[in-house]
């Protein structure tokens, strides 16, 4: 089952612009974590935050995470046409769980 | 530094074939192991995962296997394939059980 569900599906701005994505899931976690995809190609480890902080930064990327709304969001400031890619959060589901469940993630596209 | 090794990268295969598609890790020992699949436009599902040699868990019922007969070498098998199981496997390791993940570059299997 989907642990975390990314909203939106998919998400189209324009260069420089900022893009936010939002992400729920279901289960109390010990992590959250996002990644990146681009299209045909492995998946990228971005940023984990840990359920007890609140924000987090790398970079361009801000994440926050509200564990009482069980939500986080992934915020790219001035986004550029190479972040074009799919954006999936993803957490353990449980304690003592191995499995890291992604959500089916945001398809960004930044248009130059 | 750690690198992954996935291949191969594409395979077309009929169905009632045998499957094999291999996945080494170097530069880090004891790693955890794992088998995901992404259908088109969905999420990633746990296939199979492995915290050491011979030690396998199964996430999901299905006509696949997998195999952990070196400490960074996994490999993921059927013995007939069938199209349900076209989709793109991505291997990934861990080094421990709550961290990140780091994703090969994906095997794309079209099943005919």
């Amino acid at each position: 089952s989907q642990q975390g569900e990314e909203d939106p599906q998919a998400l189209s701005i324009q260069e420089g612009e900022n893009a936010t994505m939002n992400c729920s899931y279901k289960t109390s976690i010990n992590n959250l974590q996002w990644y990146r995809q681009n299209s045909g190609r492995g998946l990228v480890h971005l940023i984990l935050i840990r359920s007890n902080e609140r924000e987090k930064h790398s970079g361009r990327l801000r994440v926050t995470l509200d564990t009482s709304k069980k939500s986080s969001s992934l915020l790219i400031t001035a986004s550029r046409a190479a972040d074009t890619a799919s954006y999936f959060c993803a957490s353990y589901s449980g304690a003592g769980s191995y499995q890291l469940t992604f959500g089916k993630g945001t398809k960004l596209s930044v248009i130059p | 530094s750690q690198t992954i090794h996935q291949w191969p990268a594409t395979l077309v295969q009929p169905v009632g074939s045998p499957l094999s598609l291999e996945c080494t890790v170097e530069g880090t020992s004891n790693p955890n192991l794992y088998w995901y699949r992404q259908a088109a436009g969905r999420g990633l599902q746990l296939l199979f995962y492995s915290v050491g040699i011979g030690q396998i868990s199964s996430e999901v019922p299905q006509n696949l296997s997998a195999s952990r007969p070196q400490d960074r070498q996994f490999i993921l098998s059927s013995k007939k394939l069938l199209l349900s199981d076209s989709g793109f496997y991505l291997c990934a390791w861990s080094e421990d059980s709550r961290g990140e993940l780091f994703f090969g570059e994906g095997s794309r299997l079209t099943v005919l």
